[in-house]
């Protein structure tokens, strides 16, 4: 089945930097690829996602990138904000056939933006 | 109504109580899923259903129950829990069953299992 590994576990910014937080994933079948973010104590909300003949979507200040030959999709946030502080979460499905969308999830990211 | 509701919000039970879960949404999506996540952990995958019928079991024990009485409804019963059970459920729906939907989730129950 796949696996998603997620990388920084954690990652501290200073408001106005940038923030990266990189996946990457194991079946080729994947074809969906989606960031949610979780507050601390809230319902995961889907953020961006991109499919895999895509190379890179942006929606304000993030945009998600995708490398299908090295299977590695990334989020990138610009210009952070407190607001932005959260648990990142990657997860890769694949449209089609019997997975019915299940979403295969990485560990998370605790990113912490600081005043 | 664009949310996904889920009752209760908190829920105490000893291991040798039934309980419910509760899920519900208005906005007329045909896939709905069971999540259990423990703290500072991604979501894991429980249950999936598509029109109504089961479509995915994650191999999880029988002491989990799911039902899905209409499309806009979506009930977890639970019997006989374990203390390691203890978690945040959360209920989540899609327009479709396919990867290429956003899954919209809701806002969970905390049960806690004595």
């Amino acid at each position: 089945g796949e696996n998603v590994e997620q990388h920084p576990s954690t990652l501290s910014v200073q408001e106005g930097d940038s923030a990266v937080i990189k996946c990457t994933y194991s079946d080729s079948a994947s074809n969906y690829f989606h960031w949610y973010k979780q507050e601390l104590g809230k319902r995961p909300q889907l953020i961006i996602d991109i499919r895999s003949n895509v190379g890179e979507k942006k929606d304000q200040r993030i945009a998600v990138t995708l490398n299908k030959t090295a299977k590695h999709f990334s989020l990138h946030i610009t210009e952070t904000q407190p607001e932005d502080s959260a648990v990142y979460f990657c997860a890769a499905s694949t449209a089609g056939g019997t997975s019915y969308g299940k979403l295969t999830f990485g560990q998370g990211t605790i990113l912490t933006v600081h005043p | 109504d664009t949310e996904v509701t889920q009752t209760p919000k908190h829920l105490v039970m000893g291991m040798t109580n039934k309980k419910s879960l509760k899920c519900e949404q208005h906005m007329g999506h045909r896939a709905m899923y069971w999540y259990k996540q423990k703290a500072k952990k991604p979501p894991e995958l429980m249950f999936v259903y598509s029109y109504e019928k089961l479509s995915i079991n994650e191999s999880v024990p029988s002491r989990f129950s799911p039902e899905c009485p209409n499309s806009s409804l979506l009930n977890l019963h639970l019997h006989a829990l374990q203390p390691e059970d203890s978690a945040l459920y959360l209920c989540a729906s899609s327009q479709g069953a396919g990867g290429g939907f956003e899954q919209f989730f809701g806002p969970g129950t905390r049960l806690t299992v004595l």
